[in-house]
């Protein structure tokens, strides 16, 4: 099973300031790497997939890049609406395993 | 709208069985593998396995396997995750979730449920 390891578990931004995630796994998943948003008491969203392309509706601070085994995910101006727990999954060869998260703090 | 609606919240005892549904709406409902994710109190996501509702193919994770049974309905767009004998541990929030595909392959999970909340206490 592909383990996916995030770091660092808990990163602290400022209003306006940038923030940038790390997501590693332990085999190559290629770019079948997705990154979500998840806030307090609601289901978790999908940002990015194919390890670099906006879903629908995400604004444009949100960026990603990597291949292989080495992702990042950068917000580049957070807002308040940002600060919630991000997600790493991959889903190559039939399987979809998850990161164990950062929260995004102020 | 595109959307998966799940059931209620349960309150079960350990030992007793269990099934959850997650109904699919506004889309092709066999075109689309459905996905299961736990989230325990406080917890990350744990993705459990997902069925390919036209068939009923499905594959799980080495972690939920033999634990959990994945099924789908495709009559009524419905997919079910179930439980024989519950746990105490099994208490979590359990997501579905749609996975997606675009012109290059599978985007991840693009629309999720609201979850359903399972309890187990004696």
């Amino acid at each position: 099973e592909i383990l996916m390891t995030q770091s660092p578990p808990t990163v602290s931004v400022s209003p306006g300031e940038r923030a940038t995630l790390s997501c590693r796994a332990s085999e190559s998943v290629s770019t079948n790497l997705a990154w979500y948003q998840q806030k307090p008491g609601q289901a978790p969203r999908l940002l990015i997939y194919g390890a670099s392309t906006r879903a629908t509706g995400i604004p444009a601070r949100f960026s990603a890049s990597g291949s292989g085994t080495e992702f990042t995910l950068t917000i580049s101006s957070l807002q308040s609406e940002d600060y919630a727990v991000y997600y790493c999954q991959q889903y190559d060869n039939w399987s979809g395993t998850f990161g164990q998260g950062t929260k995004v703090e102020i | 709208e595109v959307q998966v609606v799940q059931s209620g919240a349960e309150v079960k005892k350990p030992g007793e069985s269990l099934k959850i549904s997650c109904k699919g709406s506004g889309y092709y409902f066999t075109k689309f593998w459905i996905g299961w994710v736990r989230q325990k109190p406080g917890k990350g996501l744990e993705w459990m396995g997902m069925i390919y509702p036209a068939d009923s193919d499905s594959r799980y994770s080495p972690s939920f396997q033999g634990h959990v049974t994945m099924s789908a309905d495709k009559s009524i767009t419905t997919a079910y995750l179930q439980w024989s004998s519950l746990k105490a541990s099994d208490t979590a929030m359990y997501y579905c979730a749609r996975r997606g595909y675009d012109t290059d392959g599978p985007v991840g999970f693009d629309v999720w449920g609201q979850g359903t909340m399972v309890t187990v206490s004696s």
